[in-house]
């Protein structure tokens, strides 16, 4: 009964080269999040969705892209990764966005190492 | 800035009571949560508070003071599996959620 998942747990890649993360999710929730955590660092939002709507942190360099095909689910594109791209990349999801009271849940997290 | 503030590290002894604070600086505040979250796994929901006072769920509790800024999570009868990292986080105005680093917690037997 995974509610958030996330594949693959461990994803090893070469300096620049293209990597993709995906995230699913059986909660049917509008909002998809995108969050990258270094060790012992909070996470750090990269981006969300609120059904297909998307907003991008400002800060949020642009070699990271993010899809949405549907509801249930959402991919995390690294264009060219950088050493400082190895982190934990977690994939969250909430019923909706704005609300006090809205808890968001999280799947298992990708583990990224760059070569 | 905004801002959330939480010790590094905590060490306590199975079966003992352990407090984790943590004061908050946001842009306005719409609530406060606590996660717990295993070396190498992700966050999992423990506790939410919006108004002043303390919320109880079986061994954890979660306390707000708004004026103060501060929240702490009380740990009882702690248990070796309590060994994680705590993250305090607050949703600002935007309802931007405003992360803390964690409190590392060693329990020791």
């Amino acid at each position: 009964d995974a509610m958030v998942i996330q594949n693959p747990r461990y994803q090893v890649t070469q300096f620049g080269k293209p990597v993709t993360l995906s995230c699913s999710q059986t909660l049917n929730h509008n909002v998809m999040y995108w969050y990258q955590q270094k060790s012992s660092q909070a996470p750090k939002l990269l981006f969300h969705y609120y059904d297909k709507d998307f907003n991008n942190e400002a800060d949020t360099p642009d070699n990271f892209q993010s899809r949405r095909p549907n509801t249930s689910f959402c991919f995390l594109d690294i264009r060219s990764p950088g050493l400082g791209d190895a982190a934990m990349y977690l994939c969250a999801t909430s019923s909706k966005y704005g609300s006090g009271t809205d808890t968001q849940y999280f799947g298992p997290g990708t583990r990224l190492t760059v070569l | 800035g905004q801002n959330i503030d939480q010790p590094t590290e905590m060490t306590a002894t199975e079966g003992a009571i352990v407090q984790i604070n943590c004061t908050y600086q946001t842009s306005g505040f719409n609530g406060l949560f606590w996660y717990q979250q295993h070396a190498g796994e992700a966050p999992t929901f423990l506790s939410y508070n919006v108004l002043d006072g303390l919320e109880e769920k079986g061994r954890f509790s979660s306390f707000l003071s708004r004026s103060k800024g501060y929240s702490y999570l009380l740990l009882k009868e702690l248990q070796m599996k309590d060994s994680a990292s705590y993250l305090c986080a607050a949703y600002d105005s935007n309802y931007q959620l405003i992360w803390g680093a964690g409190t590392k917690l060693i329990i020791k037997p």
